[in-house]
């Protein structure tokens, strides 16, 4: 299955920052797609993010709080904007890869002061 | 729409027990069906998926499943049970293309 870099693994924010974090994958894939997990639940899809075409949200997240880049087959940002202690998560992108493999990243555990 | 149901939120098991945690799901069709462990700190790991064939399926650490269309399920099961299998597992059912929706989840306690 593929290899997924994500960044930074952690991060304390002030309210009212952004914070944009990184999705590296060691092979090209179609579609990325970022979770996020609040403090003792389950994950949750934000969004699909496809190379060349804007972002797929889910119900409840929107682009201008959670703006997505894919620039190329290998790598793809998320960015918290405006953040507030309700954004306090752990964030973690994913990937489909050959073979219906599902590949998930370590993770970004989010706390915003 | 999907959905997962994992009704036990907590399970503690002696070390060397038989461990097995349910997972119920609501899908239109044959569903694609993953269980995943997350230890603390840590992102998800798949530990196994059925797409279709054999309705039981093996995976890695020594985790099976079995798919049961007629019960809605995809049971967890691991023989005997190691300290470091002390996680939290999640259930998911895919529509395909990668887009999952999960359980809420089960803390597995392990006791020596």
């Amino acid at each position: 299955s593929a290899v997924i870099s994500q960044k930074p693994s952690r991060d304390i924010c002030q309210r009212g920052t952004s914070l944009t974090i990184q999705c590296q994958v060691d092979s090209q894939v179609t579609m990325m797609f970022w979770y996020r997990q609040q403090p003792g639940q389950s994950l949750t899809l934000i969004a699909t993010a496809n190379q060349g075409s804007e972002a797929t949200y889910e119900s409840g997240f929107v682009i201008d709080k959670f703006p997505i880049s894919r620039p190329n087959l290998t790598f793809s940002t998320l960015t918290v904007s405006n953040m507030s202690p309700e954004d306090s998560s752990i964030y973690l992108c994913s990937v489909e890869s050959q073979s219906y493999g599902y590949t998930f990243g370590s993770g970004t555990r989010l706390t915003v002061v | 729409a999907q959905s997962v149901t994992q009704p036990d939120i907590h399970i503690t098991v002696s070390e060397g027990a038989s461990l097995e945690l349910r997972c119920n799901y609501s899908y239109g069709a044959t569903p694609y069906l993953f269980w995943y462990v997350q230890s603390p700190g840590q992102g998800l790991q798949l530990l196994l998926k059925y797409f279709s064939g054999d309705t039981l399926v093996q995976g890695i650490k020594g985790f099976e499943a079995e798919f049961k269309r007629s019960q809605s399920s995809f049971n967890l099961r691991k023989p005997s049970v190691h300290w470091s299998d002390a996680a939290e597992y999640f259930c998911a059912v895919g529509a395909g293309a990668g887009k999952s929706t999960f359980g809420d989840g089960t803390t597995l306690t392990v006791k020596p």
